[in-house]
């Protein structure tokens, strides 16, 4: 499967844990994408990088998110001190460079719940 | 801000019978546009994207759509439905900076009837 991977499919923490997700773009894509999406709502962005640089974060990125890609391949999207509020579903993209085709290809995302 | 807005949060139809979503959106610059799909259990599919150039654009599985710039709309339609296009359905919009970051409206639950 060439496609995005995410890693783990599904995961329950208690509250206050941090937990980290990971995620596998296609691997000629340059940029990288992190959405969050809740029950009865549409994907949010939360950050997007471009190789390894992350040039924008959204407002909904607290200090207890952080975003790295470090080599420009892989990425992972850690959550510290898990609030019940952070239950969600964590959706990776990726696309090409190129002012021409921003079409993103998404992953099957990270089921997060905390209890 | 940049908003995008479908008109319907759950459409029930019968076979055979036609669908039109509707979705409009608020930003005053140039926008990329796209349909993304999810079917059950299974992940965001891109359903058709419009760039440029001719306003009605197809996509896969029968679906259009028509990007109607004077009323900043992109209203998806397919004029006979299945029993397999029962999936949740989600317009988004890219603006054309350096992101590129995809703003998806809340989505519409297709039930398509047997």
């Amino acid at each position: 499967d060439t496609g995005v991977s995410q890693d783990p499919r599904h995961k329950i923490t208690k509250r206050g844990q941090n937990v980290t997700f990971r995620c596998d773009p296609i691997s000629e894509h340059n940029r990288l994408y992190w959405y969050r999406q809740t029950l009865g709502q549409g994907p949010e962005f939360l950050t997007y990088f471009q190789n390894e640089a992350q040039l924008e974060k959204s407002r909904l990125l607290s200090d207890r998110f952080s975003a790295e890609r470090p080599k420009g391949s892989f990425s992972t999207l850690e959550i510290q001190r898990t609030e019940q509020g952070d239950s969600a579903m964590y959706l990776c993209a990726s696309s090409p460079e190129g002012s021409g085709n921003t079409e993103a290809f998404f992953g099957q995302g990270t089921r997060l719940t905390v209890v | 801000a940049q908003s995008v807005s479908q008109h319907n949060h759950h459409v029930i139809l019968s076979e055979a019978a036609s669908l039109e979503l509707g979705c409009n959106y608020s930003y005053g610059g140039t926008v990329n546009l796209f349909w993304y799909v999810q079917y059950p259990g299974q992940h965001l599919q891109l359903l058709l994207k419009y760039f440029s150039g001719d306003p009605l654009v197809k996509g896969i599985k029968g679906f259009e759509a028509e990007f109607i710039k004077s009323k900043f709309s992109f209203n998806l339609r397919k004029p006979s439905v299945q029993w397999s296009d029962t999936a949740e359905y989600f317009c988004a919009v890219t603006p054309r900076d350096s992101s590129y970051k995809l703003i998806f409206g809340s989505g519409t639950r297709l039930l398509v009837r047997p």
